[in-house]
């Protein structure tokens, strides 16, 4: 198994520029997560994904959006990017809920001039 | 909103030496989770603790859920240069078991 994979790995956005970042994972997870990771702010979670077609916001989605169409893809969207969203970006995935561990993606490292 | 407070945010020690992280909730949690990241690399979990007064070892790794479920620690035993990273607690609120609530983490860095 892949486990959780991410693309792409690093991307150099100009303000006001669009992008979408793909998470796929091939453990027949329902829950899913996108977070992102900045130097003394820990994980902070954007959006998640309680199942295929469903999407909810975390604590701070604003300037993202998500979709889930497939049950092993959850995709970030940044419709115009700002030099605030230049981050590391991680994708989760888990089984369940409270009782489940997150398994992480490798990460996308992104910059916004 | 619930917060879980974890310290220390930095810790320098020697190879050999002992090192424990701790991690504090505002709120009744109903299991918390630890996990470690690499410098670089991505959380990985560790372990997962759902017990009041529950400990769990990994190795030289003690992990304890206190006795009323709002605090949690990591004590790791004579430290390795393998031991570098980042650890994170993450719970889930007992009301709210949808999300981890993350500590911001402690970093730890091993001397040789």
């Amino acid at each position: 198994n892949a486990g959780v994979t991410q693309t792409p790995k690093f991307r150099v956005l100009k303000t006001g520029q669009s992008m979408t970042l793909l998470c796929a994972q091939d453990m027949n997870h329902e829950y899913m997560y996108w977070y992102r990771q900045d130097p003394g702010m820990g994980l902070r979670l954007i959006h998640y994904s309680v199942g295929e077609g469903t999407t909810a916001k975390g604590e701070v989605p604003d300037g993202y959006n998500v979709s889930r169409l497939k049950k092993q893809n959850f995709l970030l969207g940044l419709e115009s990017a700002a030099p605030s969203q230049t981050s590391v970006y991680f994708c989760a995935s888990s089984y369940g809920a409270d009782t489940s561990k997150q398994y992480f993606g490798p990460g996308t490292r992104l910059t916004v001039t | 909103g619930q917060q879980v407070m974890q310290i220390p945010q930095y810790q320098h020690v020697q190879e050999g030496e002992d090192f424990t992280t701790y991690c504090n909730s505002s709120t009744t949690l109903s299991n918390i989770q630890w996990y470690k990241q690499r410098p670089g690399g991505h959380p990985v979990f560790l372990i997962q603790l759902v017990k009041s007064g529950e400990v769990k070892k990994q190795k030289r790794l003690t992990f304890q859920f206190g006795e009323a479920k709002k605090n949690s620690s990591l004590h790791i035993t004579a430290t390795q240069t393998t031991d570098v990273g980042t650890y994170f607690c993450a719970g889930f609120n007992a009301g709210n078991n949808r999300k981890l609530i993350w500590g911001l983490g402690t970093s730890l860095a091993v001397n040789p």
